[in-house]
This record gives structure tokens, C-alpha cells and sequence, in this order.
């Protein structure tokens, strides 16, 4: 079974310019998080969907980040314009199951973006 | 705000020893805790899920316990080796399977 998908895997862009991730989760799973991760730090959520909704997104900095999950299956998360603070490893994440029931989440290879 | 710490932020360690990396969380309220493996430039890669109902998960050499009233964890890696070596997270679920994770600790096994 194939596991979680990102694209691309590195990214290196000037600020102000636009930038696009692609996830596709695991077939069959209803939730799909954004994690973005800091050199040195943990990662944070930024978006959480279920199905093609999204149910948390309080962490998203909606003036310059979107996201959309069109059917409720792969998921693309934008930046428009990019700033140096940016730079990143952009990680998807899915799960089988939704609210109130959590279960073990799994992880893709992450995109690292450098802005310039 | 759940705050998650893990100590120590680093380990060196020879290879054959069994270690034990330490977790801590602020809130109790979790459903789960799930330690993860994370190799340089990779993604993470699950090691051990744990539900708030138990208290202890076995794989191979790793065993993770967890005591929530306390809000600890830990993770116990018998006779390391030097594949072993990666930074190690540890993450507690709210409502909704979103995850708080620590900062991880960096893990590096000699020969």
C-alpha cells in the first residue's frame, strides 16, 4: 500500500513569489493534516481537513496561506507571496478516522522550502 | 495550551546500551500519544501509538509507556545500534487527531 505522497520534495523560490504543495493521503483515509516543521523544532498544525472540510484551520495564516482538498481526497496548500520565514518543511499527514476518534496518524517525506 | 518537552535534546550513546528517552505533557486530557521517528531531510515515520486506556506498547527492542495522570511517557530502546541514530518525537492527540509535538531528541549510536 502506498503511503502518504508529497510533491515536490524541495522547493527554492524568491520572496514575494507564489508557491504550491500537493499531497495525496493514504487511500481510504478521511483526515488529512498540514504540518509545518522548523529547523530544530517540532511540527505544527496548520490545517486539519475531514473529508473536503476543513475543521481546524485556527493555526493557517490565512493572509497569505490557502488550502483546498477538492473531493476530499488530495490536498494543495498554497503561499502567496512568500516571505524569508517561510522556509520550512511543509509535512502532510492522514488518518483513517475523524472527530472523536483518533487513531495512529502517518506521515509523508515533507516538502522543504527555501525562500531566497 | 498543551506543552509537550522531551529531555534530554540529545544522546550519544554506544552501541548495545538500552536508553530511555523522556517525554512530558502539560494537559492530561489526551487521546493518544504516538512517538515518531525522524531521519535527516525525511519525513516521520511512527514508531508506537499509545491510547489514553493503556499504559504500555511493545515493538521489537522499543517499548513506550505512559502514565497521563503524571503526563509522562517514555521510551525504552533495548540494545541500541547504530541504525538507531535519528531524532525521536513525541506527539499527544486532541480532539480530532491533530497532534502537539515536542522538539524531539537527536539520538546518535556509536560503534
Amino acid at each position: 500500500e502506498a503511503g502518504v505522497v508529497q510533491s515536490p520534495r524541495y522547493k527554492i523560490i524568491e520572496k514575494k513569489q507564489p508557491v504550491a504543495f500537493w499531497c495525496n493521503p493514504i487511500s481510504g483515509h478521511n483526515t488529512l493534516y498540514w504540518y509545518r516543521q522548523n529547523l530544530g523544532q517540532g511540527p505544527e498544525l496548520l490545517i486539519r481537513y475531514e473529508n473536503e472540510e476543513a475543521v481546524d484551520d485556527s493555526q493557517l495564516p490565512k493572509d497569505r496561506f490557502s488550502a483546498e482538498r477538492l473531493k476530499g481526497v488530495d490536498s494543495t496548500l498554497k503561499i502567496q507571496p512568500a516571505e524569508l520565514g517561510d522556509s520550512a518543511v511543509y509535512l502532510c499527514a492522514s488518518s483513517p478516522e475523524g472527530t472523536g476518534v483518533t487513531t495512529e496518524a502517518f506521515f509523508g517525506q515533507g516538502t522543504r522550502l527555501t525562500v531566497v | 495550551k498543551q506543552e509537550v518537552t522531551q529531555i534530554p535534546a540529545a544522546l550519544s550513546v554506544p552501541e548495545g546500551e538500552n536508553l530511555v528517552l523522556n517525554c512530558s505533557f502539560t494537559d492530561s486530557a489526551i487521546y493518544n500519544l504516538q512517538w515518531f521517528r525522524q531521519d535527516p531531510g525525511k519525513g516521520l515515520t511512527s514508531l508506537l501509538l499509545i491510547q489514553s486506556s493503556q499504559r504500555e506498547q511493545t515493538s521489537g527492542r522499543l517499548n513506550a509507556s505512559l502514565d497521563k495522570s503524571s503526563g509522562r511517557s517514555t521510551l525504552y530502546i533495548a540494545d541500541s545500534q547504530p541504525g538507531d541514530s535519528a531524532t525521536y518525537l513525541c506527539a499527544v492527540a486532541r480532539g480530532g487527531g491533530a497532534l502537539n509535538f515536542g522538539k524531539g531528541t537527536s539520538l546518535l549510536v556509536t560503534p
